[in-house]
Formats: structure tokens, C-alpha cells, sequence
């Protein structure tokens, strides 16, 4: 059984349109978390959520937001998808936010903005 | 916006050999340091979580140093294996602030056969 699970694990779709990517974990895990690696590689922060505090990175555009229907799912929705959106986001869970516990991170998902 | 520096960015070894890593953080408000292994078209595996300065933790032929005063952790490899090809990441957790790990570039190893 997959720990945290994404999908789809590709998209594509054209300049405007709005988009959702899902992600679930089954580790009864209370925090979970959705990074972006860009162009460069490097994996960055974009939320951080448990059922008590939403930590929004501040360079995040608000295009972006989480929604989370239970402490399990933590979905990523992006209105106006721009071409600089094209990128791999991961998806990630952790014990406890705050804690030192370690990320258990999902396979990624390839968005492609045409 | 906190500075987590990996070095080198890429590295290739021959099988047998040993090597290791550096990760540099800021010495200030340290909570914690994490390392990451991360394969090719697969998602990143934690490899060791440190919180005390002078820690050192082991896991088969991969070990890890932390200096928090200076702000420094080495990975190390013994012996390495075509199997330990990857991208070594580390991140910062910082105890000021949101508690969100930093991650750094990534050290990339080849083990070449």
C-alpha cells in the first residue's frame, strides 16, 4: 500500500484553465505539505496544513490554494494556470507540524502548462 | 529566507570508494537536520533526522555528523555501490517561525561500476 499517494502523476493542460492535483496519505499522519520543485531542481515549501493551521508560503501566488475535505487528503487547486506553473509538486505528510518527525513524500506530479 | 547550501552539487566515484557530502545552515535558531535520499524518477526517502549538536547517526554504510554550533552536516559513504546513486538532499528546520523544513540543492552521486 502506497504511503501518500498523488495523482495524477501527469497533466497536461493549456494556459487559463483551473486545475486540482489529490493527494492522500494513509499514515494517520496530522500534517501534511505540498512542495514544488522547480526548474532548478530545488524542492520548495508552498503549504504546510493540519486540521489546526494553514502555513501559506508567502511567495506562493494566491492562484494556488489547498483544500483538505479530512486530515488524510490534502488537495492542491490552481486557478489561471500560467506557463512558470509547469514544474513537479510533491506532496508530503509528517507526524506532527513542529515536530522534527521526517517527510514521507508522495511519487510527484508532472504539470505541464501548454 | 533561510540558506541551506549543499556541496558539491555533483559527484562521481568509482564503486569501492568512500565518500562524503556537506550541508551547510544557519547556526542560528536550529531545530532540526534533516537527510534525504532521493533516486531518480522516485520520491525522496528519509535517511536520518538530527536534532543535537555532536550527533551522529548510522544506517548501514551511511553516517552522518552534526555540527550545529557552525552550522554543518556531513554525509558520509563507505565503500560505495552503484545502488547508492542518487540525489542526497538535506533540509533545516528552523524553531523560529513556521517549523517548515528548507531543503537544499542536493549533493548527486554517481557510483560508477
Amino acid at each position: 500500500d502506497t504511503a501518500v499517494s498523488q495523482t495524477p502523476k501527469y497533466l497536461v493542460t493549456q494556459m487559463g484553465n483551473d486545475k486540482s492535483i489529490k493527494c492522500e496519505q494513509n499514515l494517520g499522519h496530522d500534517t501534511m505539505y505540498w512542495y514544488k520543485q522547480d526548474s532548478k531542481k530545488f524542492l520548495k515549501i508552498m503549504f504546510s496544513y493540519n486540521n489546526k493551521e494553514l502555513i501559506i508560503n508567502e511567495t506562493v501566488p494566491n492562484r494556488f490554494s489547498p483544500k483538505s475535505p479530512d486530515k488524510a487528503h490534502l488537495n492542491l487547486h490552481i486557478n489561471s494556470l500560467e506557463l512558470g506553473d509547469s514544474a513537479v509538486y510533491f506532496c508530503a505528510s509528517s507526524l506532527a507540524g513542529g515536530s522534527t518527525g521526517e517527510l514521507f513524500f508522495g511519487e510527484g506530479s508532472r504539470l505541464t502548462v501548454l | 529566507i533561510l540558506n541551506v547550501e549543499q556541496s558539491p552539487q555533483s559527484l562521481h566515484v568509482q564503486e569501492g570508494d568512500s565518500t562524503n557530502f556537506t550541508c551547510s545552515f544557519p547556526s542560528s535558531n536550529f531545530y532540526a537536520l534533516h537527510w534525504y535520499r532521493w533516486e531518480t524518477a522516485k520520491s525522496p526517502e528519509a535517511l536520518f533526522v538530527m536534532t543535537l549538536n555532536g550527533d551522529e547517526k548510522k544506517k548501514g554504510r551511511i553516517s552522518a555528523t552534526l555540527n550545529t554550533k557552525e552550522g554543518y552536516s556531513y554525509l558520509y559513504i563507505k565503500g560505495s555501490q552503484p545502488e547508492d546513486s542518487a540525489t542526497y538532499l538535506c533540509a533545516f528546520l528552523s524553531g523560529a517561525g513556521s517549523y517548515q523544513l528548507t531543503f537544499g540543492k542536493g549533493t548527486k552521486l554517481s557510483v560508477i561500476p
